[in-house]
């Protein structure tokens, strides 16, 4: 089974509007964290925020917030004000359990913004 | 801000010869870390280094692979008898301690191309 799940390949937004990017995750521990990461077309891995399972709050890191339902097993990117360098690949990314700190990374979704 | 550099950007090489790809890590951070991403796929774990040992491998991370910290700032990857199939581009990350809430700082990545 997938560990993380990121269901849309492709999504596209107009300037300046807000976009949720869907992650979803699968596992029986109850000690995790969640990552997403920016990979714009150079090439590089750049963090955006995380959120660790015993967080009550909903993470937010600027623009960026994580729209986080435990119990559904989701973890949400929301970014508001798209802008037209936000352009990129979006990789949610699990560290899970307790005694582990490798990711675990979904398929990705390229989101595309436009004018 | 500090980051994750990495070099070479681009290597080109031979199948069946050894390559090295060199990252220094941010300064203060402890834990060490290698991904691959082969095209148009995910972002796979290889191995977490800390203390100067291994900490934790994939099984991708077979005796062809090994990594070394040869002085107090570098952190390599050697990848021996290169195949085709380890094509990809190589992320070195890094984090400033293992587990928790701490995200993995990651470079620009090596793009190994094998012939």
């Amino acid at each position: 089974a997938q560990k993380i799940t990121q269901t849309q390949p492709g999504m596209f937004v107009q300037e300046k509007e807000a976009v949720t990017l869907d992650c979803t995750y699968d596992t029986s521990d109850q000690s995790y964290g969640l990552f997403w990461y920016k990979q714009p077309s150079s090439g590089e891995m750049i963090f955006l925020i995380y959120q660790g399972s015993y967080d009550e709050q909903n993470a937010t890191e600027g623009r960026y917030s994580l729209n986080f339902q435990k119990a559904r097993k989701s973890a949400n990117l929301v970014i508001s004000a798209s802008q037209l360098g936000d352009s990129a690949m979006y990789f949610c990314a699990m560290r899970e359990a307790y005694n582990t700190d490798k990711l675990i990374f979904g398929t990705g979704t390229r989101l595309q913004v436009f004018p | 801000e500090p980051e994750v550099t990495q070099t070479p950007s681009h290597q080109v090489t031979q199948m069946g010869q050894e390559v090295i790809l060199r990252c220094v890590p941010i300064s203060n951070h402890l834990y060490f870390y290698w991904y691959r991403q082969i095209l148009g796929q995910k972002v796979e774990f290889l191995v977490s280094f800390y203390n100067n040992e291994i900490s934790e491998k994939s099984e991708i991370f077979d005796d062809q692979f090994s990594v070394e910290r040869p002085d107090g700032s570098n952190f390599t990857l050697k990848i021996r008898s290169t195949k085709l199939e380890d094509s990809a581009m190589y992320f070195c990350a890094s984090s400033v301690r293992g587990l928790g809430n701490q995200p993995q700082h990651f470079g620009d990545g090596t793009r190994l191309s094998i012939l």
